[in-house]
């Protein structure tokens, strides 16, 4: 299995929209309604902050949101805050019981 | 309050196999969710290495299967990880956290610790 494809950067100025791709293939990110993504701080554990595509545990923000088009999922950060800026994963079950993680996005707040 | 630590050597020699814990506290192993444990080499992605079940059933990532064993301890509310055969390319933080019917990994994760393989 390979690493989801996710943009190294991305960057918004506050109040700003910004969307964040995960593009996989038809036997993970496409094939399943399982696809994650996780907010990281440096020197901190990821967070979970989308789970099966489009769902926010309680405490996240409603200003995340995330959706998904046949292989590629996206995470939308609407009204971009300063704390926002982080590091963003996307994740996929990639069916056999195995779990495939993106590359990673730099998420920048100017 | 729930939480996960892990625990292990920061030091491993090459070659050696690589072993950490990861102590469960505030909630039992024996729930229906599974665990597992996702490492991080040092400014690159996250990678997942594999779950557990509190039955002992094992999944694991099929580029580290070779070398990996995760096991739990239920009457310590523990589950544990073994790589075999580490180079430097296995230094990272290591994670363990708790994993939703293996699709996804949940809310709970543990602080990480750093494992350097070197000599």
């Amino acid at each position: 299995q390979s690493a989801l494809t996710q943009p190294p950067s991305a960057s918004g100025s506050p109040g700003q929209s910004v969307t964040i791709s995960c593009t996989g293939t038809s036997s993970d990110v496409g094939g399943f309604t399982y696809v994650s993504w996780y907010q990281q701080h440096p020197g901190k554990a990821p967070k979970l902050m989308i789970y099966e595509v489009s769902k926010r545990p309680s405490g996240v923000p409603d200003r995340f949101s995330g959706s998904k088009s046949g292989n590629t999922a996206s995470l939308t950060v609407s009204g971009l805050q300063a704390e926002d800026e982080a590091d963003y994963y996307c994740s996929s079950y990639a069916g056999s019981n195995n779990l495939v993680f993106g590359g990673g996005t730099k998420l920048t707040v100017l | 309050q729930v939480q996960l630590q892990e625990s292990g050597p920061g030091l491993v020699q090459p070659s050696e196999t690589l072993s950490l814990t990861c102590t469960v506290s505030g909630y039992s192993i024996r729930s229906a969710y599974y665990w597992g444990w996702i490492r991080q080499p040092p400014g690159k992605g996250l990678e997942w290495i594999g779950s557990i079940y509190h039955s002992g059933s094992t999944y694991y990532n099929p580029s580290l299967k070779s070398r990996v064993t995760i096991s739990v301890d239920t009457s310590k509310n523990q589950f544990s990880l073994k790589l075999s055969s580490v180079t430097a390319a296995d230094t990272a933080v290591y994670y363990c956290a708790r994993v939703y019917q293996l699709v996804w990994v949940d809310g709970l994760w543990g602080q990480g610790t750093l494992v350097t393989v070197s000599s």
